[in-house]
């Protein structure tokens, strides 16, 4: 199985702030990576497919980045509604896997 | 609107079963391939199960496999996830999902959007 490890765990950042989470397979995975969000007592949301394409609706303060190895998920300027956990998922093969999670706590 | 809602979860003892629903509208339901994704609090996210938009492939983690059966119902919209042999460590918030964008053909893996609500499950005797 391909592991993903997801960095840092948690952060504190303030409203208007730029945070940058890091996502990294062990094996390379092209671009076939997405990111969710995910707010307490709620279901995952998708937020970004094949690394860096938005999904339909999602803020354009929302910006993925990275191939192969290594991607980012960067959130140019933190809004109230951002505070969540985000994971990152690998669809390169199966099983697709998902990162540990990155908790954006409220600064 | 595309809406998933999942059901069926409960209270079961180790050993025994249990059978998971989610019911799909607001898109065309035999376009797409269909998933099940767990999670627990000590282990987050994790992948469960995938079945082709027509029901002829289907895919299990390990952890699962041999124990759980994926199938959907054309005619309802509607996914099930079987569960037998029912662990502890099964124990886990269920969610489904509808899966898009699959990396280079449609029988591979994809992106879940959207996801159901979910539904809990506790094994425990």
């Amino acid at each position: 199985d391909i592991q993903m490890t997801q960095s840092p765990s948690s952060l504190a950042a303030s409203v208007g702030d730029r945070v940058t989470i890091t996502c990294r397979a062990d094996q390379g995975i092209s671009n076939w990576l997405a990111w969710y969000q995910q707010k307490p007592g709620k279901a995952p949301k998708s937020l970004i497919y094949a690394a860096s394409s938005l999904q339909t609706g999602v803020p354009s303060r929302f910006s993925g980045g990275g191939s192969g190895t290594e991607f980012t998920l960067t959130i140019s300027s933190l809004q109230p509604e951002d505070f969540a956990t985000y994971y990152c998922q690998q669809y390169n093969t199966y099983p697709p896997t998902f990162g540990g999670g990155t908790q954006v706590q409220i600064k | 609107e595309m809406h998933l809602v999942a059901s069926g979860g409960g209270l079961v003892q180790p050993g025994k079963s249990l059978r998971l629903s989610c019911a799909a509208s607001g898109f065309t339901f035999d376009s797409y391939a269909m998933t099940w994704v767990r999670q627990t609090p000590g282990k987050g996210l994790q992948w469960v199960s995938t079945i082709n938009y027509s029901g002829s492939k289907t895919y299990y983690a390990d952890s699962v496999k041999g124990r759980f059966t994926v199938s959907r119902d054309s005619s309802k919209n509607t996914v099930f996830l079987q569960m037998n042999s029912l662990r502890v460590g099964d124990t886990a918030i269920y969610y489904c999902a509808r899966v898009v964008y699959s990396s280079g053909g449609p029988d591979r893996p994809g992106v879940h959007d959207p996801w159901g609500q979910g539904t809990l499950v506790t094994v425990s005797s």
